[in-house]
């Protein structure tokens, strides 16, 4: 059983950079065929895939995001990261981490609980 | 882009009724490549169908995933107190991957 726990800052300021961990807890991180997804959910409930890392270090982010979105991925510390910038208001969220099932299975089987992270000045 | 509309937002309903939630996409999805999640207050999703209409580990078999092309369709059989929440259908087909904006299944 795979255990993801996200941690960073809960407040970022407008035209700053938000910087999320994601930790592998619980369980392997040597399979190199899954992908390391990062989410987010709006206040209103929207979720929204923003891209994901490879074992690799191979990245895709969703194009609505790609300009401002960079990940990246350390798995010696079982950990990979997000960064996003400059944020703005909307940007406002819960973030979750992810995993998948593996080459054959890209729906998120794992989870991490989420971390809210507000952008305001 | 694929768009996922999910209808209705919000379905009320008894424990022991059988609830079915729908969601249309915009274009032909692979169903091989459409999940359902569930969703509790303060929770994390949680993945219950995969591939259109296989449960995922541990999911019971009350819940049901069906359909191809543009229309898909969850199924509760018999509604029971943990299964009032809000759930996502996605796709993971063509990027960029998308979700519906979800259905609440109220008391």
């Amino acid at each position: 059983q795979v255990q993801l726990q996200e941690s960073g800052p809960g407040l970022v300021k407008p035209s700053e950079t938000l910087s999320l961990t994601c930790t592998v807890t619980h369980g392997s991180v040597t399979r190199d065929d899954v992908w390391w997804s990062w989410l987010r959910q709006s206040p209103g409930g929207r979720l929204e895939w923003i891209g994901f890392v490879s074992h690799s270090g191979s990245t895709t982010y969703n194009p609505s995001l790609k300009s401002r979105v960079s990940m990246s991925i350390d798995m010696s510390k079982r950990q990979f990261s997000l960064k996003l910038s400059p944020v703005i208001a909307a940007d406002t969220a819960i973030y979750f981490c992810a995993r998948d099932g593996g080459v054959t299975a890209r729906h998120w089987v794992y989870w991490g609980q989420g971390i809210l992270v507000t952008v305001s000045s | 882009e694929v768009v996922l509309t999910q209808s209705p937002n919000i379905l009320s309903l008894s424990p022991g009724e059988e609830a079915t939630l729908s969601c249309r996409a915009s274009q032909y999805v692979t169903p091989s490549f459409f999940a359902w999640y569930q969703q509790r207050p303060g929770q994390a999703p949680r993945l219950l169908i995969y591939g259109s209409s296989n449960r995922a580990t541990g999911v019971p078999d009350r819940f049901s995933g069906s359909g191809s092309g543009t229309d898909f369709a969850l199924t509760i059989s018999r509604l029971e107190p943990e299964d009032f929440a809000v759930y996502y259908c996605q796709h993971y087909a063509d990027m960029p991957w998308t979700f519906g904006q979800g259905t609440k299944v109220e008391v």
